[in-house]
């Protein structure tokens, strides 16, 4: 069955640092998701991707973070200038097209420490 | 904003024992609403999910509940194993949306052999 990865599993970087987190999504999905989880609490929404574009942004995904898909396959988050508080499990998901598609699957995340 | 409610944040029980954990949620547009179980240190992953055509949904030992018109639904597992014992997350389809979930704060179910 075919899943979303993700590289690094670990990141440990100095604040102020840019750190860029890495995402295969499943091959046939077009929707793609970042959301993040600081250790202990709930998943948080960041930011959705759909046709090469940002579809919709939290408040969290301020001017610091942004997205890309480089190639047909990747699709990465940048963090530009780390703070103490990215510190967090950052899960990418994919879903696939079309109106009753509405499942995400996710990564098994990246845990970002920021020192 | 939207927000969910997620009770109760911990549980426990006896393995073979029914859980039940329930969340609520205010924005009426939603018509999607998953679960998703996190082993420590692992990705969340689908177990069930519900759409607001139907008020209920079964798979085997996991069937989930919808009222939508008090806004709630709820997870419900019978016969519980101890590899049962994770957190578990409600989430539901933000209104008007590309598909961005809005989760709740989880709840760490345990289940004593």
């Amino acid at each position: 069955e075919p899943e979303v990865t993700q590289t690094p599993s670990h990141q440990v970087t100095q604040m102020g640092q840019e750190v860029i987190l890495r995402c295969v999504p499943i091959s046939n999905h077009l929707y793609f998701y970042w959301y993040r989880q600081i250790l202990g609490q709930k998943v948080e929404f960041l930011v959705s991707f759909y046709n090469n574009e940002i579809s919709e942004k939290s408040e969290i995904f301020d001017d610091q973070f942004s997205v890309e898909r480089p190639d047909g396959s990747n699709f990465t988050l940048k963090i530009r200038s780390t703070k103490l508080e990215d510190s967090a499990m950052y899960f990418c998901a994919s879903r696939a097209d079309g109106q009753g598609a509405k499942t995400q699957y996710f990564g098994p995340g990246t845990r970002l420490l920021v020192l | 904003g939207e927000n969910v409610e997620q009770h109760p944040s911990t549980l426990s029980v006896q393995e073979g024992d029914s859980a039940v954990i329930k969340c609520t949620y205010s924005d009426s547009a939603s018509n999607y609403f998953p679960w998703y179980k996190q082993e420590l240190g692992k990705r969340p992953q689908l177990i069930i999910d519900i759409r607001s055509n139907v008020g209920e949904k079964k798979d085997q030992r996991i069937a989930v509940t919808l009222n939508k018109t008090a806004k709630h639904f709820s997870l419900h597992i019978t016969e519980t194993q101890p590899e049962d014992s994770a957190v578990y997350f409600c989430a539901k389809l933000a209104g008007g949306s590309q598909g961005n979930l809005i989760f709740g704060k989880g709840t760490k179910l345990s289940v004593k052999p």
